[in-house]
C-alpha cells in the first residue's frame, strides 16, 4: 500500500528564508508526486509533480522539489518565503500510471507554513 | 486549464435532512471524479470513486447509503449526505483527473457543510 508522511505539522520562518517541508512516500511500484498548496477554504492547487522525468521538479511561484529515490523522499523547497506563502501544504502520491488505481491520490497529513515578517 | 466548479460552496442544514452537492467539470469530460473529505486542520481523505455510468466504488469504512454518489453526466457528479448529522459536518471536495499521464488533478473550491 502506498503512503505519504509529511514531516512536521507546522514549520515557521521568516520571510526571505528559505522553505523546506518534508514529505517521504512509501510505494511499491514507481510513483507519481504532487505537492499541492491549499488557502483557508479553499481547494488545492497544484505546485508541481514528478512523472519519473527529471527528478528536480521546478513549480509555481518559486517552488521546487527533489525526488530521491534512495531516500524516498520529495521535499519541497524555496530559497525566499514571501508572506503569501503562509497556506497549508500537502504532498500526495499516486499509483504509477496504468495501473488500476489510476487517479487516486493519497495525501500526507499536511503542513502549516507561516511565515514571519 | 481545466476548472471544476463546486456548489454550493456553503450550506448549513439540520440534522436528518438531506444536503446534494454539486461537482462539474467546466471545460473537460470526466468519465471519473473523486470526493474527498477534509475535517479542521486534518488532511484530505478521500471517500469515493464516482464513475460515469456505473456505480461509485467506496473507500473502506465510507457509508455507500449515507453517502449517496451519483455521475450523471461527464461534466457532473453529485454527493448526496443523506440523514446528515453533526459529526458529518466537513469540507467536501471534488476533483477530476486530466486525461493525460500523470495522474493529475483539477480539485473543486471545495464545499463546507455545517449541520446543526
Amino acid at each position: 500500500a502506498q503512503s505519504v508522511t509529511q514531516l512536521g505539522s507546522h514549520v515557521s520562518v521568516s520571510e526571505g528564508a528559505l522553505v523546506l517541508l518534508r514529505c517521504n512516500y512509501s510505494s511499491s511500484v514507481p510513483p507519481y508526486l504532487f505537492w499541492y498548496v491549499q488557502y483557508p477554504n479553499q481547494g488545492l492547487q497544484l505546485l508541481l509533480k514528478y512523472t519519473s522525468a527529471a527528478t528536480l521538479v521546478k513549480g509555481i511561484n518559486g517552488f521546487e522539489a527533489e525526488f530521491k529515490k534512495s531516500e524516498t523522499s520529495f521535499h519541497l523547497t524555496k530559497p525566499s518565503a514571501h508572506m503569501s506563502d503562509a497556506a497549508e501544504y500537502f504532498c500526495a502520491v499516486s499509483p504509477h500510471f496504468g495501473s488500476n488505481q489510476g487517479g487516486k491520490l493519497i495525501f500526507g497529513q499536511g503542513t502549516e507554513l507561516s511565515v514571519k515578517p | 486549464g481545466a476548472v471544476v466548479s463546486q456548489h454550493p460552496s456553503r450550506v448549513i442544514c439540520k440534522s436528518g435532512t438531506s444536503v446534494k452537492i454539486e461537482c462539474r467539470s467546466l471545460d473537460f469530460q470526466a468519465t471519473t471524479m473523486f470526493w474527498y473529505r477534509q475535517f479542521p486542520k486534518q488532511s484530505l481523505m478521500l471517500m469515493a470513486t464516482s464513475n460515469e455510468g456505473s456505480k461509485a466504488t467506496y473507500e473502506q469504512g465510507v457509508e455507500k447509503d449515507k453517502f449517496l454518489i451519483n455521475h450523471a453526466s461527464l461534466t457532473l457528479s453529485t454527493l448526496t449526505v443523506t440523514s446528515a448529522h453533526p459529526e458529518d459536518s466537513s469540507f467536501y471536495i471534488c476533483s477530476a483527473p486530466t486525461t493525460g499521464k500523470g495522474h493529475e488533478q483539477y480539485f473543486g473550491p471545495g464545499t463546507r457543510l455545517t449541520v446543526t
